[in-house]
């Protein structure tokens, strides 16, 4: 069935510093590509999403490319704050299901000052 | 524009009880759902639900977990009697419809402590 890998946590960077969150994926088809985010204290929202090869998702400085050739869909920010401490969940979406969401087993991003 | 309603937000039970979560979806989404987010792992589906109908139950334990919607609005999950590998949080999620946009609308979950 289809599933999701992510790189295991947590990750600790200094702020300012630059963050990459590995997500990868295995599907038949080709699944639309979705990063959500839970900030303490609140419930998972979506952060970006790609529904197909090449599309660049991005929001709020984060960043990522659908690669279908490496089925992958990595979380990028060039510079992180102290704000974006969160857990981060990649998941797919079966382009044949009802919107059902798969996800990975999250990502918890630490950024100290 | 209010969020997803869940409640409780914390339930401590001892195995064999039974327990109820309930959920009150965003306004004119037709699309609700369960899920499973056991400490550690990622969300997992348990119900989807089109207005008052099931979509996909295929992940629900059906000898002792139950969800309804009846009016196609707010829904409960029931779980009896509960067993010590339920202890999880339980998300509410909804969306406007079957479209595969993939943005679903969390609320901020039911945490279940099975003793």
């Amino acid at each position: 069935g289809d599933s999701v890998t992510q790189m295991e946590g947590p990750v600790t960077l200094s702020e300012e510093a630059f963050l990459t969150i590995n997500c990868t994926y295995t599907a038949t088809g080709y699944p639309s590509l979705f990063w959500y985010v839970q900030y303490p204290g609140e419930g998972l929202q979506l952060l970006l999403k790609a529904t197909k090869a090449d599309d660049k998702g991005s929001n709020k400085g984060f960043e990522a490319t659908y690669r279908k050739e490496t089925t992958s869909f990595h979380l990028e920010k060039g510079s992180v704050q102290v704000s974006d401490s969160a857990v981060y969940f990649c998941a797919l979406s079966d382009p044949g299901g009802f919107q059902k969401l798969v996800f990975g087993t999250g990502t918890r991003l630490l950024v100290s000052p | 524009e209010a969020g997803v309603a869940q409640s409780p937000r914390y339930k401590i039970i001892e195995k064999r009880q039974s327990v109820a979560f309930w959920c009150n979806p965003i306004s004119g989404h037709a699309t609700l759902y369960w899920y499973q987010q056991i400490l550690g792992q990622g969300p997992k589906l348990l119900i989807q639900f089109q207005n008052n109908g099931v979509v996909d139950d295929s992940q629900l334990p059906k000898d002792r977990f139950s969800a309804e919607r009846l009016k196609g609005v707010d829904s409960t999950l029931k779980i009896q009697p509960a067993k010590l590998e339920d202890s999880a949080v339980y998300l509410c999620a909804s969306s406007f419809g079957l479209t595969n946009t993939g943005e679903l609308f969390f609320g901020e979950g039911s945490r279940l402590t099975v003793l």
